[in-house]
């Protein structure tokens, strides 16, 4: 089945305690993304990747940090989380040259900093 | 002005009415636009792209008005499965980014 895995899903952590959200393609998709989504503020891009070692920052990229060693993963670090990243976050994968335009989402993760 | 426009709604309208979203870009130079659906607490999916001659597909008709720089979303006889939050998605030329609006929340009332 064609999907988009992130994990975990739910985590409560605390203020400074580093962490990391996986997220894995199984469609041999060059792109990958990472949303952020927060009530009133709609999706916000955080990082892109066009392609394997190729990363760029999107419109809130600070307090995050991203690697795109292998095609099918692109994780997203949170070296030390703060309160203020509290929020619902969503990895998204498509092929660069899609021309439908569609993105497959993952079924997000919902993070918690104390 | 910000980039992708929407009223968030929220739209309570009863089973069977016919609603309509609007949505405006700010980009002349936008591209490709498409609506997205998002269930409360989901991930957001593909509901249609839209095309510069309008289209259909079942209940629901896009259409593109370049000239407002605005996109519009019909969806006929609601059903109560078409409670969701609809996110207006746009694409601007020389750019694979995709620019999300916030959505506009639509609730079908039995």
């Amino acid at each position: 089945e064609a999907q988009v895995t992130q994990n975990p899903r739910y985590l409560i952590t605390v203020t400074g305690k580093k962490l990391t959200v996986t997220c894995s393609q199984n469609m041999n998709h060059e792109y990958m993304s990472w949303y952020r989504q927060d009530p009133g503020l709609g999706l916000r891009q955080i990082y892109y990747s066009m392609n394997v070692e190729v990363t760029d920052k999107g419109d809130v990229p600070e307090g995050y940090k991203v690697s795109r060693k292998e095609k099918r993963n692109f994780p997203l670090i949170l070296e030390s989380p703060s309160p203020n990243q509290t929020s619902l976050y969503f990895c998204a994968s498509s092929f660069r040259d899609s021309p439908t335009g569609e993105l497959f989402f993952g079924e997000g993760s919902r993070l918690t900093v104390l | 002005r910000k980039e992708v426009e929407q009223d968030p709604g929220p739209f309570n309208v009863p089973e069977g009415a016919t609603v309509a979203f609007n949505c405006t870009y700010s980009n002349s130079a936008s591209q490709s636009f498409f609506w997205y659906r998002q269930d409360c607490r989901k991930e957001p999916k593909l509901l249609m792209s839209v095309y510069s001659s309008g289209n259909e597909d079942g209940r629901f008709t896009a259409q593109l008005n370049r000239a407002s720089q605005y996109i519009s979303l019909l969806i006929r006889d609601s059903k109560l499965s078409d409670s969701a939050t609809y996110l207006c998605v746009v694409n601007t030329a020389g750019s694979y980014q995709l620019t999300f609006g916030k959505g506009t929340k639509l609730s079908v009332i039995p």
